[in-house]
């Protein structure tokens, strides 16, 4: 099946820099590549997310870029502010398969002012 | 639209217990899937649905069963709980569609053992 890796567990960064989280998946037949927010107590929330036909996709400060040759894919954060401190989760999974998520272990962003 | 609604929010078991999870959904997704989340880690898949009448097992299966009989609805079963199924639980729901490929996540359901 699907394993996905994810680094680092966790990254502090000054207000105002930016912060790049990288994921690695196993299974090159995933199409489908989400990165969620989580703060504490809530459900993931899907901040942005790419398909296996695009390279790169941006949303304002959030951009995601993937290889899908070496398999891996990338959330980058510019002008990071306190308010995007949460855990963040890359994920990957195949439309066809029910397009179940196969998520990585998370990385604690901490954005101090 | 609700979304996707799962009850209880809490609960609280004593090993070897049995209960009910309920998930439901009201945007007519034809996959709906199951994960539980333990503290600091990511989600794990329990079991997922293609369509009403059709599961099958994820990654961690062991000690859960689910059906699908209709549409909207998902239950998750534990059998007989134990601590290590402490847990959040958090139903998803998708579209088979080739439109949308984003799930929707319900609020979770936070579940202890003793």
């Amino acid at each position: 099946g699907e394993n996905v890796e994810q680094h680092p567990s966790t990254l502090s960064v000054q207000e105002g820099d930016s912060a790049v989280i990288k994921c690695t998946y196993s299974d090159s037949a995933s199409n489908y590549f989400p990165w969620y927010k989580q703060e504490l107590g809530k459900r993931p929330q899907l901040i942005i997310d790419i398909r296996s036909n695009v390279g790169e996709k941006k949303d304002q400060r959030i951009a995601v870029t993937l290889n899908k040759t070496a398999k891996h894919f990338s959330l980058h954060i510019t002008e990071t502010q306190p308010e995007d401190s949460a855990v963040y989760f890359c994920a990957a999974s195949m439309k066809a398969a029910g397009n179940k998520l196969t998520f990585g272990g998370g990385t604690r962003v901490l954005v101090k002012p | 639209n609700a979304g996707v609604t799962q009850t209880p929010k809490f609960q609280v078991l004593k090993t070897g217990q049995s209960m009910t999870l309920q998930c439901a959904q009201d945007m007519n997704h034809e996959y709906m899937s199951w994960y539980r989340q333990d503290p600091g880690m990511g989600l794990r898949l329990i079991h997922y649905s293609v369509g009403a009448g059709i599961t099958d097992q994820g990654e961690v299966p062991n000690g859960y069963n689910v059906s699908r009989s209709t549409t909207e609805d998902f239950p998750l079963r534990l059998l007989s709980a134990a601590p290590s199924q402490t847990s959040v639980y958090f139903c998803a729901s998708t579209t088979s569609g080739t439109g949308t490929y984003e799930q929707y996540f319900g609020p979770g359901t936070r579940l202890t053992v003793t």
